[in-house]
């Protein structure tokens, strides 16, 4: 079973331009979860998706981060236009929805580096 | 989800047996207990789970108190692909639309393994 990809590894833009993250959860995983850590803090989560529906967007920094997950696959995460915080690593993470309460286990991709220069 | 409180850092010797433990004194009767660790340069793994019971599985072993206000995450024999970031997580259940919960990590214990 493939695991978590998320494209790209590394990201290097300046202030104001856009960058568009990407993620391919497991197969057949309907949650799908943003985090980021932002340098010298703990992974902060950002939104969640139930297929393509937005669970929960209450992490979301501001109106400059634009998440998506069209047919319910693969997830997008748009940042427009970027500021030098938002410079971090981003996670993907994606489990299973039938799961126990409080069970089910998060998998998560390697993390796509950004820096806002 | 109830706080945890971890130590900062601990070392270990290469094959000696490692217990990390956490405190979760406001922990509430629904909450799991949820361990995750962070290689350097990797996303989050999990690495066990447990609600009252102590568990087993192929990575370590989770020992969970009697009154659950407290529990250490077991590895038998530290390696030192073992050094990594270890977080406990109190995830409580499901939320009113039947989803699963975020993970809400704190710092973590950072596990240095000694050769």
């Amino acid at each position: 079973e493939a695991g978590v990809t998320q494209f790209p590894s590394h990201s290097v833009i300046e202030k104001g331009q856009t960058v568009t993250l990407r993620c391919d959860p497991i197969s057949g995983h309907d949650n799908l979860y943003w985090y980021r850590r932002v340098m010298g803090k703990e992974i902060k989560f950002l939104l969640h998706f139930v297929k393509e529906s937005k669970q929960d967007e209450s992490g979301m920094p501001n109106n400059r981060f634009l998440a998506e997950r069209t047919g319910g696959t693969y997830s997008t995460l748009k940042v427009q236009p970027a500021e030098l915080e938002d410079s971090g690593v981003y996670f993907c993470a994606s489990s299973r929805r039938r799961a126990s309460q409080g069970t089910d286990t998060q998998y998560f991709g390697p993390g796509t580096r950004l820096t806002v220069l | 989800d109830a706080k945890t409180t971890q130590p900062n850092s601990m070392e270990s010797n290469e094959e000696e047996p490692v217990h990390l433990p956490c405190n979760h004194s406001t922990i509430s009767g629904t909450d799991y207990i949820h361990w995750y660790r962070q290689l350097p340069s990797q996303g989050p793994e999990y690495v066990i789970h447990g609600l009252t019971s102590n568990v087993n599985n192929r990575m370590a072993s989770l020992a969970i108190a009697e009154d659950r206000k407290s529990s250490t995450l077991i590895l038998h024999r530290a390696t030192l692909r073992d050094a990594a970031v270890y977080y406990c997580i109190l995830r409580g259940p499901k939320i009113s639309s039947g989803s699963a919960r975020q993970l809400t990590f704190g710092s973590g214990t950072q596990l240095t393994v000694l050769p």
